[in-house]
């Protein structure tokens, strides 16, 4: 079975800086996706952003931007210019392409992030 | 922007009873998704439903869990007999396809079972 690993779980940042949330994940599939959610405090899950297996080039997404290494299955997210609102629980998650009960999302265990003013 | 809506918020019910926890996806979204996270835990998927009926479910969703789609635009989640071990948060989810682009979540239900 899937399992993603985050292996953080905290992690703080001076506003306007740049930081990394790390996560692995172990899966014997050559096909999958990959995503970044945002829990902020009102705990609405928030799509952050995706990335297919099968693409090398890493997403990105305004501030947002992945470091996807399929040979070491790990997918790290990096926020650029930390702002205030960037604030939140980070989940990294896994859905297989195939279905099944496995192909719905295998979440990790969440990175705390906190921006310092 | 389109939401998925759950309510209530938070819901206080005693061991033994039954609770229904509602959600309202997306309006065009196809697929829908009951997710749990118990406190200080990995989020957990719980049941995937699709034209009308369960498509996936996972070992949590025992005989005690059921899904229903009432009216073509609210997705329940029915526990029947709730035990202290079912307090946790519960997301529901929805997507137009099949996930490959993500879920849109709802802002959970908090379950506190006393």
């Amino acid at each position: 079975a899937q399992t993603v690993t985050q292996s953080q779980p905290e992690m703080s940042v001076q506003e306007a800086e740049t930081v990394t949330l790390s996560c692995t994940y172990d899966t014997s599939e050559s096909d999958y996706y990959l995503f970044w959610y945002k829990q902020p405090p009102s705990r609405q899950m928030i799509l952050v952003i995706r990335q297919e297996a099968y693409k090398q080039q890493n997403a990105t997404e305004n501030r947002f931007s992945v470091n996807f290494q399929k040979a070491a299955k790990s997918f790290s997210l990096k926020i650029s210019d930390s702002q205030l609102g960037d604030a939140a629980m980070y989940f990294c998650a896994y859905r297989s392409r195939y279905g099944g009960s496995q192909g719905n999302l295998i979440f990790g265990k969440g990175t705390k992030l906190s921006v310092k003013p | 922007e389109p939401e998925v809506t759950q309510t209530p918020s938070h819901q206080v019910t005693q061991m033994g009873q039954e609770v229904i926890l509602r959600c309202v996806p997306i309006s065009n979204h196809l697929y829908f998704y009951w997710y749990r996270q118990i406190l200080g835990q990995k989020v957990e998927f719980l049941v995937s439903f699709y034209n009308n009926e369960i498509s996936e479910k996972s070992e949590i969703f025992d005989d005690q869990f059921s899904v229903e789609r009432p009216d073509g635009s609210n997705f329940t989640l029915k526990i029947r007999s709730t035990k202290l071990e079912d307090s946790a948060m519960y997301f529901c989810a929805s997507s137009l396809y099949q996930g490959d682009y993500g879920y849109t979540f709802g802002s959970g239900t908090r379950l506190t079972v006393v």
